[in-house]
């Protein structure tokens, strides 16, 4: 069974803080793709990142970085030097190769959110 | 940039009734989907489409119908509302599944 578990529920830092979202899936496929997304008060889900799953390199981009790790299926989020509006709801997601013959068609499991509130 | 749009930002219907909420895409997507989000539960996949007058069901579809008649429209149909139904609903589009998934702003309905 496929599952995205996120066990920090809420996370409060002070601004310019380094903070680490983490997230652990579950699969039996090998092929497989990990999402993260932002979602702000606003409510509007926002793509942050794709990761598949032959491709562990770790990735930055600004002040965010990830860290897959197949060996503990984790793909883990880092936010360096926080900022107020780093403050939202962050998700972790799957979606799995369903291959030829399949509706391959990008379900997401998602997992529960963290939240991450940064006070200044 | 892709946009997903959704009729409505808030909603509140009484239960019994029947409610359409709308999702339309303008990026030529394939794929559409209806998630529900509440809190401690994350996002839940109520149904999705892979083509136009095609549809699967997700996780949670009970109480729940769709229909696409066209590729950029996918709705959302409470037949008969009821109180556990008052939630956050997410629209989403995308291509197929190694590519991310499009969301629009949600609509937070209220069922009284």
């Amino acid at each position: 069974a496929q599952k995205v578990t996120q066990a920090q529920t809420e996370i409060s830092v002070v601004e310019k803080e380094d903070v680490t979202l983490d997230c652990v899936y579950e699969t039996r496929d090998t092929t497989y793709y990990l999402f993260w997304y932002k979602q702000p008060p606003s409510g509007e889900l926002v793509f942050l990142i794709r990761r598949n799953s032959f491709d562990e390199q770790n990735e930055i981009s600004g002040r965010y970085s990830w860290n897959f790790q197949k060996s503990t299926s984790s793909f883990n989020f880092t936010i360096t030097a926080s900022q107020v509006v780093d403050s939202a709801v962050y998700f972790c997601a799957l979606s799995e190769d369903l291959g030829a013959g399949s509706s391959n068609t990008g379900k997401l499991i998602f997992g529960q959110g963290t939240t991450l509130q940064v006070k200044p | 940039d892709v946009k997903v749009t959704q009729s409505s930002r808030y909603l509140v219907k009484r239960t019994g009734e029947k409610v359409f909420l709308e999702c339309v895409q303008d990026m030529d997507h394939e794929n559409m989907f209806w998630y529900r989000q509440d809190p401690g539960l994350g996002l839940r996949l109520i149904y999705f489409s892979y083509d136009v007058k095609m549809k699967e069901k997700g996780d949670i579809p009970e109480g729940y119908s769709v229909s696409r008649e066209k590729k950029e429209r996918f709705s959302l149909i409470l037949e008969s509302a009821s109180t556990n139904q008052t939630s956050m609903y997410l629209c989403a589009s995308g291509r197929d599944n190694s590519y991310e998934q499009y969301f629009g702003p949600g609509t937070r309905l209220t069922v009284t």
